[in-house]
């Protein structure tokens, strides 16, 4: 059975210090791994899709890297508007899309 | 990407009754699906909106208690029935557009079941 675990569940953070959220995978043969971040009472939104281990995606102060047994989202110098939760899911089942996701990382960055 | 809506956006409903919601994207898609996130907990999918057939369901949902329709490519609707508390989640649709694997979510229908 595919499962995604998401490492740690909660992080706080001091603004400024840098730190990874970890995402391991199981999955029979990977179709993409998606990052999204999750803001209080917000759906879920896109940040990075990667789909072969050695690629990495940045986007300001984030950067997802992939190995072929885990993906790290790597936040540098943070800031408190980093705060939310962040998601990594892998496509599962029949259709290839439908997403099974991890428990999520709760991140707060205190000023 | 695209822009996304859900109606309603949260709502408070008596125990017994049903509620449909609503879900409309702005571009054409290829696959629609719905999930459901219960308090404190990350994203569970219900089931793949298929557009002009029957929904197809995971395990441990099922089409009386969720019914689905998607009469285009662009709108669908979950229909919450017979809501007891146990109900009580953000329900949320998602879309995978043409040409694209990537997968993008609605803000969400906040539901309380009383």
């Amino acid at each position: 059975e595919d499962q995604v675990t998401q490492s740690p569940e909660a992080l706080r953070l001091q603004e400024g210090e840098s730190s990874s959220l970890n995402c391991s995978y199981t999955v029979s043969g990977l179709r993409g791994l998606f990052w999204y971040r999750q803001d209080p009472g917000k759906g879920p939104e896109f940040l990075f899709t990667l789909y072969s281990a050695g690629e990495e995606k940045e986007k300001e102060r984030l950067k997802a890297t992939l190995t072929k047994k885990e993906s790290f989202l790597h936040i540098t110098a943070p800031k408190p508007e980093d705060s939310a939760t962040y998601l990594c899911a892998v496509p599962s089942g029949g259709s290839g899309y439908a997403l099974n996701f991890g428990k999520g990382t709760s991140l707060l960055v205190t000023p | 990407s695209a822009v996304i809506s859900q109606k309603p956006s949260r709502d408070i409903c008596q125990r017994g009754t049903s509620l449909t919601i609503q879900c409309q994207v702005d571009s054409q898609v290829t696959m629609m699906f719905w999930y459901r996130q219960q308090p404190g907990q990350s994203l569970t999918l219900i089931a793949t909106a298929n557009q002009g057939s029957e929904a197809t369901y995971e395990s441990g949902f099922v089409i009386d208690k969720f019914p689905i329709s998607r009469p285009n490519l662009t709108f669908s609707t979950l229909t919450v029935s017979n809501m007891s508390p146990e109900d009580s989640s953000i329900y949320l649709c998602s879309v995978v557009l043409a040409n694209s694997y990537e997968q993008y979510f609605g803000p969400g229908t906040r539901l309380t079941v009383t």
